[in-house]
């Protein structure tokens, strides 16, 4: 079975740092990933997914992050944060074929001043 | 378009109580996903659902909790007999008929269910 694993559950960074979030799943098979934001007490949105082609995709607010097979990792990036970006992180993942997606525990990002 | 619309938001309910949770998805979609987000956990899959026709449930606990999508109107999930341990947000999906298979899924925001 595929699993989702999200390495830091908390996140501080200053204002205007870069951060990476990092994400390694485990499958046999080929998957599609997400990467959602939760903000508090809010649904989630979708941050940026990877179908297909280019390992580089680029999401809303600023974020990328690159697929990378080999490593079986999806780390989300943002060159520079803002105090807004605060929130909780999610990656996703879907098999081919698969309706459901299975999701790591979380990343907290906490920007501070 | 309107997105995925929850409610209530927020539901308390006492230990013994039903607990009823809608779910309409965005227009044009027509399958609906269930998950339940526990307090410091990530969102776990429950069941998928097509208008009338449960199509994997193979998250759902045994007991207690069952869920539909009615030809008309919104999708239910339904929690009889609420305990303590029942008490987490629940999160309801929708995918077009030509995302689904990739995975892409619009969330709702949330059911928040506290069991006094």
């Amino acid at each position: 079975a595929q699993s989702v694993t999200q390495l830091d559950s908390q996140v501080p960074v200053f204002e205007e740092a870069p951060v990476e979030l990092r994400c390694n799943y485990s499958s046999s098979v080929s998957v599609y990933l997400f990467w959602y934001v939760q903000y508090p007490n809010q649904g989630l949105q979708l941050l940026l997914k990877y179908l297909s082609g280019s390992t580089l995709v680029k999401g809303i607010n600023g974020f990328e992050a690159e697929f990378n097979k080999s490593q079986t990792s999806f780390h989300l990036r943002k060159p520079s944060v803002h105090i807004s970006d605060t929130a909780e992180y999610f990656c996703a993942v879907s098999l081919g074929g698969s309706e459901k997606l299975v999701f790591g525990k979380g990343t907290k990002l906490t920007v501070n001043p | 378009n309107a997105g995925v619309m929850q409610n209530p938001r927020h539901l308390v309910r006492r230990r013994g109580q039903e607990a009823r949770l809608r779910c309409s998805p965005m227009k044009g979609h027509s399958h609906v996903y269930w998950y339940r987000q526990l307090p410091e956990e990530g969102l776990k899959f429950m069941v998928y659902l097509q208008k009338e026709n449960i199509i994997d449930e193979s998250g759902m606990p045994k007991e207690r909790f069952s869920a539909e999508f009615p030809k008309e109107g919104p999708s239910i999930l339904r929690i009889q007999q609420v305990v303590r341990g029942d008490s987490a947000a629940y999160f309801c999906a929708s995918s077009p008929p030509s995302g689904r298979l990739f995975g892409e899924q619009y969330f709702g925001p949330g059911t928040r269910l506290t069991v006094t």
